[in-house]
């Protein structure tokens, strides 16, 4: 059982590229999240999603966008890459509330440098 | 104002000794608390969950819940140089799933 996988693992974008980060569970989780973390920052929610086809901001979505076309699948779009988005990315996913939710369930991370 | 608040530390304490971990939350409404272990370079791994006021043990670690106060604690008993990590105290509010993490409590066992 692989849980939640992240691609890729690290990566360097120049400033303006654009790039997909991908995550896929297969838990059938209903909900999945992508979070970012910077250093002495925490985690900051950047967009969410209760099922296929329903998407939903978070705290810091500007630069971002989300698709959720299946339950497995929920890519990050980054798109014209800044130099503030370069963090280490987490995608969670977990069971709706009401059926033995008990936390997230997270990828390994991607860590990303915009130079 | 930050919604859940931890002493980013960090914390150092002995070998064998007792680690206290604290966190205060501002949305009364909370109603599920997580305590998360995340070491260097690694993703977050869920080690407790509480949601009602009081104690809860599991093995070394005990979580504390006082809601009247909006505080959550974690105890690890004989602290081990391998729990050296950050803790991130991570809150739901009522409704929905979406968890609110702290910027975590960096404890370091030292030898």
């Amino acid at each position: 059982n692989a849980g939640v996988t992240q691609t890729p693992k690290f990566r360097i974008l120049k400033i303006g590229q654009s790039m997909t980060l991908q995550c896929t569970q297969d838990m059938n989780h209903n909900y999945m999240y992508w979070y970012r973390q910077d250093p002495g920052m925490g985690l900051k929610l950047i967009y969410y999603s209760v099922g296929a086809g329903i998407t939903d901001k978070g705290e810091v979505p500007n630069g971002y966008n989300v698709s959720r076309s299946t339950t497995e699948d929920f890519p990050l779009r980054l798109e014209l890459a800044a130099p503030s988005q370069t963090s280490v990315y987490f995608c969670a996913s977990s069971p709706p509330w009401d059926r033995g939710w008990d936390g997230y369930t997270f990828g390994s991370g991607t860590r990303l440098t915009v130079v | 104002q930050k919604e859940v608040e931890q002493n980013s530390g960090p914390l150092s304490v002995p070998e064998g000794a007792i680690a206290s971990l604290n966190c205060t939350y501002s949305d009364r409404g909370s109603q599920s608390f997580f305590w998360y272990r995340q070491y260097s370079g690694k993703s977050p791994e869920l080690i407790m969950s509480i949601y009602s006021n009081g104690d809860k043990e599991d093995g070394r670690f005990t979580a504390q819940l006082n809601k009247a106060s909006q505080y959550v604690s974690l105890l690890i008993r004989d602290s081990q140089p391998s729990d050296s990590a950050t803790y991130l105290c991570a809150v739901k509010a009522g409704g929905g799933n979406k968890l609110t993490f702290g910027t975590g409590t960096q404890l370091k066992v030292e030898l």
